[in-house]
């Protein structure tokens, strides 16, 4: 059981709009700065969104990050086929015990 | 462009050592940032293990700190993990990455380049 609550599942045609939430406490993303990641099949993770909304060079201005409270989302625009892969939400947890934590993972399909 | 690539044994026997090591490319491991890994269990999400400053300074996943060492060899530029009596439960994808971590009182930690992976079985 993941300490950031995903969606297992999203899905929505090509062109379209999708997000993605990541719900956590008040110890991870009330307090911190969240992270998103794409996972292609196949790959290694590739930092999407950090510090909950700046994009790494490269990466395309139609991912977009935002948070509330002790939730955050991921918002991709123009969807892609390209665009099908598993997307982790991830962040510094200040609990007791130091740790960094990750949401269980959201597939996304490109219908 | 940085780069990491990891190696080590794809196939380790239940209570013995895994002992994998990531060579950092493109930039010196004594100039910043921290070195750390995650791993993937087969069909399962990301798990972070731990990670190590240059200097030397260490944070543990604390479900594995029992049985986890990071170190790192700034003269070969590179760093490694060791996790001690590992059972099935430890097979995975272990990825090295290079992790910024920043902030007071709000924290900042993410994975900005990753490598691609490394298979470890753990099996009689």
């Amino acid at each position: 059981q993941s300490v950031l609550t995903q969606p297992p599942s999203v899905s929505a045609a090509p062109g379209q709009k999708v997000t993605i939430s990541c719900s956590g406490s008040s110890s991870n993303i009330g307090n911190n700065y969240v992270s998103w990641y794409q996972q292609l099949p196949g790959t290694a993770p590739k930092l999407l969104i950090y510090d909950n909304n700046k994009r790494p060079s490269g990466i395309p201005d139609r991912f977009s990050g935002s948070k509330s409270g002790t939730s955050a989302t991921l918002g991709i625009t123009g969807l892609q086929t390209g665009d099908e892969a598993d997307y982790y939400c991830g962040t510094w947890d200040s609990s007791l015990s130091v740790n960094v934590v990750f949401g269980g993972g959201t597939k996304l399909t490109v219908l | 462009q940085v780069q990491l690539q990891e190696s080590g044994p794809g196939l380790v026997k239940p209570s013995e050592t895994l002992s994998l090591t990531c060579a950092v490319s493109g930039y010196s491991i004594s100039s910043g940032y921290y070195w750390g890994w995650i791993r993937q269990p087969p069909g399962k999400g990301l798990e972070w293990i731990g990670s190590i400053y240059h200097s030397g300074s260490t944070y543990y996943n604390p479900s594995l700190k029992s049985r986890v060492t990071i170190s790192v060899d700034t003269s070969k530029n590179q760093f490694s993990l060791k996790l001690s009596s590992v059972t099935a439960a430890d097979t995975a994808v272990y990825y090295c990455a290079r992790q910024d971590y920043y902030g007071s009182g709000s924290y900042s930690y993410y994975m900005d380049v990753w490598g691609k992976g490394t298979t470890v079985t753990v099996s009689s």
